[in-house]
């Protein structure tokens, strides 16, 4: 079974400052990894992925996450906060064997940026 | 290009009340379709997926249910509500293979009185 850990369901920064969202996941095969984010009342947004290849991936919004294998672990990072990073966001994982029926959610982090 | 359309966005709804939320996609043919609940700070709950017409598998058991009668259609519902089923309903849908990345509708706000 999948699962994946959030640590810290709000994380505050002031703008500018670097943003990090921690992401674990357990797996019991090579995963698929999502990171979502979401505005309030609307869906989520696909952020990033990482599926196969390079371990950096780059998403929309200047945000980044890095796959360390070693460490199970899918981290979001951007360089600097901006006032419209605020949201909430998720960490997924897909099961990747046949591209999985379902993706397992983490509880999410609230973003908060403060002037 | 791909579009999802959940409707309605916002629900206001006695205790014991029907309910229905309609979710459609266009653009694609065949997809994965998915509710998910949002209750407040609970994350986001699988509730039901559909990879066929006709084909629902339910993850949580619960007095709702889910219907997908049209290839594109997926529908949620309910005989009788219970306060404890106020949330944000969220629909989803995916590709056949692929990489699994799920594409959300806007979702549906259901405030249970």
């Amino acid at each position: 079974a999948q699962s994946v850990t959030q640590l810290g369901s709000h994380v505050s920064v002031s703008e500018g400052a670097l943003v990090l969202l921690r992401c674990n996941y357990s797996s019991s095969v090579p995963p698929y990894l999502f990171w979502y984010v979401q505005y309030p009342n609307q869906g989520l947004q696909l952020l990033l992925k990482y599926t196969t290849g390079a371990t950096l991936v780059k998403g929309i919004n200047g945000f980044e996450a890095e796959f360390k294998k070693s460490e199970t672990s899918f981290h979001l990072t951007k360089p600097s906060a901006h006032m419209s990073d605020a949201a909430e966001y998720f960490c997924a994982v897909s099961d990747r064997a046949g591209g999985g029926n379902k993706l397992t959610f983490g509880t999410g982090t609230q973003l908060k940026v403060e002037l | 290009s791909q579009t999802i359309h959940q409707w309605p966005a916002t629900l206001v709804q006695p205790v014991g009340s029907p309910l229905s939320l309609e979710c459609t996609v266009e653009g694609t043919s065949n997809p994965n379709l998915y509710w998910y609940r949002q209750a407040a700070g609970r994350g986001l709950q699988l509730l039901f997926y559909s990879v066929g017409i006709g084909q629902i598998s339910s993850e949580v058991p619960q007095n709702l249910s889910a219907s997908r009668p049209q290839d594109r259609q997926f529908i949620l519902s309910s005989k009788k509500l219970l306060l404890s089923d106020s949330g944000f309903y969220l629909c989803a849908w995916r590709g056949r293979g692929g990489t699994g990345e799920l594409f959300f509708g806007e979702g549906s706000r259901l405030t249970v009185l």
